[in-house]
């Protein structure tokens, strides 16, 4: 299993730019994330999905659209990027909420806009 | 709304001295608790979860936390730290309802050889 995977690993873009960022996860969970990281704030949720063509808000959609057509693929679209755009992405994805469940994670994508 | 704080943003401690990072979160309903770390330059790994049970648990590389319902606490400990313990580390909450993993903003822990 590749389990979590996400591309690209950095990310430069301009002021205005849109662009998607993959993730795919080989494990058939149902559950599946967006957050970002910057420092002092913890990682904040984007974006989530508990299953194929459901999505969900999290604490900080703004400027982000995700769709899920597939179990395995979650991409997040940045529409018009912006400095505040600036993080780091982590996706993630898990099985649930019950027993054992835990969340996966992705290696990241660091995302900088001039 | 749900939220998790952690009290201490960054901590310093020498080699073999004891840690506890605190947090607590919000939220009356049934949750899930853990402690992530990432150490420099990588993802999130997990360090212990808690579902039910016996509220002390044990996680890898000797951590461990105790989860007291009464206080909305998971706190984490570790009698003796080691300089390869020097990561960011995060508590988080997951709401049974809605599947969704809320984090608390992360510590920062310096060990000094």
């Amino acid at each position: 299993n590749a389990g979590v995977t996400q591309t690209p690993k950095f990310q430069v873009l301009k002021t205005g730019q849109s662009m998607t960022l993959q993730c795919a996860q080989d494990m058939n969970h149902e559950y599946m994330s967006w957050y970002r990281q910057d420092p002092g704030m913890g990682l904040r949720l984007i974006h989530y999905s508990v299953g194929a063509g459901i999505t969900d808000q999290g604490e900080v959609p703004n400027g982000y659209n995700v769709s899920r057509s597939t179990t395995e693929d979650f991409p997040l679209r940045l529409l018009s990027a912006a400095p505040s755009q600036t993080s780091v992405y982590f996706c993630a994805s898990s099985s649930g909420t019950s027993g054992g469940a835990r969340e996966f994670f992705g290696p990241g994508t660091r995302l900088t806009v001039l | 709304a749900q939220s998790v704080s952690q009290h201490n943003h960054h901590v310093i401690l020498s080699e073999a001295a004891s840690l506890e990072l605190g947090c607590n979160y919000s939220y009356g309903g049934t949750v899930n608790l853990f402690w992530y770390v990432q150490y420099p330059g990588q993802h999130l790994q997990l360090l212990l979860k808690y579902f039910s049970g016996d509220p002390l648990v044990k996680g890898i590389k000797g951590f461990e936390a105790e989860f007291i319902k009464s206080k909305f606490s998971f706190n984490l400990r570790k009698p003796s730290v080691q300089w390869s313990d020097t990561a960011e580390y995060f508590c988080a909450v997951n709401n049974h309802n809605t599947g969704k993993l809320i984090f608390g903003q992360g510590t920062t822990l310096q060990v000094k050889p």
